[in-house]
């Protein structure tokens, strides 16, 4: 059974650093191409970005609402995607969700999500 | 960026209605079109990629159509575990982006 389990979520303040994992079982995951998405309190959904699988270079790519500020990195021995999220801003409170999906190299069409990790910006 | 809208904003509706929820894309998408249902404190749950494909598991109540522009998610007879968000996800090009969503009550 495939599951995606993210933790690391909390309470930060403004400009400060924080970094999610999302653990997965139940798959090869190196195989896979791994994403995030994040939704605002009473807001719709929004993709952060995503990391290809080793064998299509490891390449990430994010939204502009985060790039620069935001890395996607993964361990395959651990079978661990990480969001580093540096220099927060009140607007990236949101509860933050990692995904993989149908296909193994496109990760546009996700099936699998976790549970999502809240995480509040305030001072 | 591609912009997806959807209509209605949300809606009423009874157990047993035919549903009929709207999406459109500001370019061509072809048939890069998702379909996602999302209930309270959840996560999204993937019901229809590619337009029409019904994910693995998914109630053949639930269809989608369309292709270009526009794109049309139906669910033929409501049921009580039906009630919640939908919302429809661009999957032709990063960034991958999702209409505001349709939220579906009970009348």
């Amino acid at each position: 059974e495939v599951q995606l389990v993210e933790s690391g979520g909390g309470l930060v303040k403004p400009g400060r650093s924080l970094r999610l994992s999302c653990t997965a079982s139940g798959f090869t995951f190196g195989d896979y191409a791994m994403s995030w998405f994040r939704q605002a309190p009473g807001k719709g959904l929004e993709w952060v970005g995503f990391i290809r699988s080793k064998g299509y270079g490891g390449t990430t790519e994010y939204a502009a609402s985060v790039k620069g500020r935001f890395t996607i990195s993964r361990d395959d021995s651990k079978s661990i995607v990480y969001l580093q999220m540096n220099s927060l801003k009140i607007e990236d409170t949101a509860v933050y969700y990692c995904a993989r999906p149908k296909g193994r190299v496109v990760p546009a069409t996700n099936d699998y999500w976790g549970q999502g990790t809240l995480v509040t910006v305030s001072s | 960026d591609i912009q997806m809208t959807q209509s209605p904003s949300s809606l009423s509706a009874s157990v047993g209605d035919r549903v009929t929820i709207t999406c459109r894309a500001s370019q061509s998408i072809s048939s890069y079109l998702n379909w996602y249902q999302q209930k309270p404190g959840k996560a999204p749950k993937l019901l229809i990629y590619v337009a029409s494909d019904l994910q693995s598991g998914v109630s053949s109540r639930f269809s989608g159509s369309g292709s270009g522009t526009d794109f049309t998610l139906t669910i033929s007879s409501l049921q009580p575990e039906d009630f919640a968000t939908y919302y429809c996800q661009q999957s032709y090009t990063t960034p991958f982006t999702f209409g505001p969503g349709t939220k579906v009550d009970i009348k």
